[in-house]
């Protein structure tokens, strides 16, 4: 079973529409959680960061965190074509030289005008 | 700045060929990162510096020799590679937090190996 668990998609989308995406995880030492967005031949760009249990809102963008369920969300509110990418999770346990990311496998998302 | 650089953007190299990647940062990060990415997969952790010292290898061959000059810059020198080492090269960094950090990556590296 891998540690972190994402729906690869593809998921296809009218403009305007919520999107969300999702993650689980099995490893209870993770406790920071990121989002990120990679287009197509681009590197991941950081969207979000959390380590606390809750909501996180960053314009149209808003990530949830729930640790007693080992489940991480990202909702994008109003949907534009631009957000047309791959759609990263990422989390890490404490360590103390740098930071071991585990990803998701990454969901591809559409949104159609 | 949030910025990473890597150079070059592309590269095509033969299998008896030696080259070099190279990465810079100038956000004052302490940890640096190289990952490589193979299409529709997620990037997978190949070296970690923290303070520029090699804190994390992860197996990889030893046809890939990573470097840190500095607390800035990050080298990745590619001696006979194969053509399934084909892929996106990302270089990343952080400021070590125990964890609590946020890794920024860079536009990558994209390798062919003939």
């Amino acid at each position: 079973q891998k540690e972190v668990e994402q729906d690869p998609g593809p998921l296809s989308v009218p403009e305007g529409a919520i999107v969300s995406l999702n993650c689980t995880y099995s490893n209870s030492a993770f406790q920071y959680f990121m989002w990120y967005r990679q287009y197509s031949r681009k590197g991941p760009e950081l969207l979000m960061y959390t380590y606390s249990s809750g909501n996180k809102e960053d314009g149209r963008f808003t990530a949830q965190v729930d640790k007693s369920s080992k489940y991480i969300s990202l909702f994008i509110r109003d949907s534009q074509p631009s957000d047309s990418a791959t759609y990263l999770c990422a989390m890490s346990a404490k360590e103390t030289s740098g930071s071991r990311l585990t990803f998701g496998e990454g969901t591809q998302l559409t949104v159609n005008p | 700045d949030t910025e990473v650089t890597q150079t070059p953007k592309h590269l095509v190299m033969g299998m008896t060929n030696k080259k070099s990647l190279k990465c810079e940062q100038h956000m004052g990060h302490r940890a640096m990162y190289w990952y490589k990415q193979k299409a529709k997969k997620p990037p997978e952790l190949m070296f970690v510096y923290s303070y520029e010292k090699l804190s994390i290898n992860e197996s990889v061959p030893s046809r890939f020799s990573p470097e840190c000059p500095n607390s800035s810059l990050l080298n990745l020198h590619l001696h006979a590679l194969q053509p399934e080492d084909s892929a996106l090269y990302l270089c990343a960094s952080s400021q070590p937090r125990e964890g609590r950090e946020t890794q920024y990556f860079g536009p990558g590296t994209r390798l062919l190996v003939l």
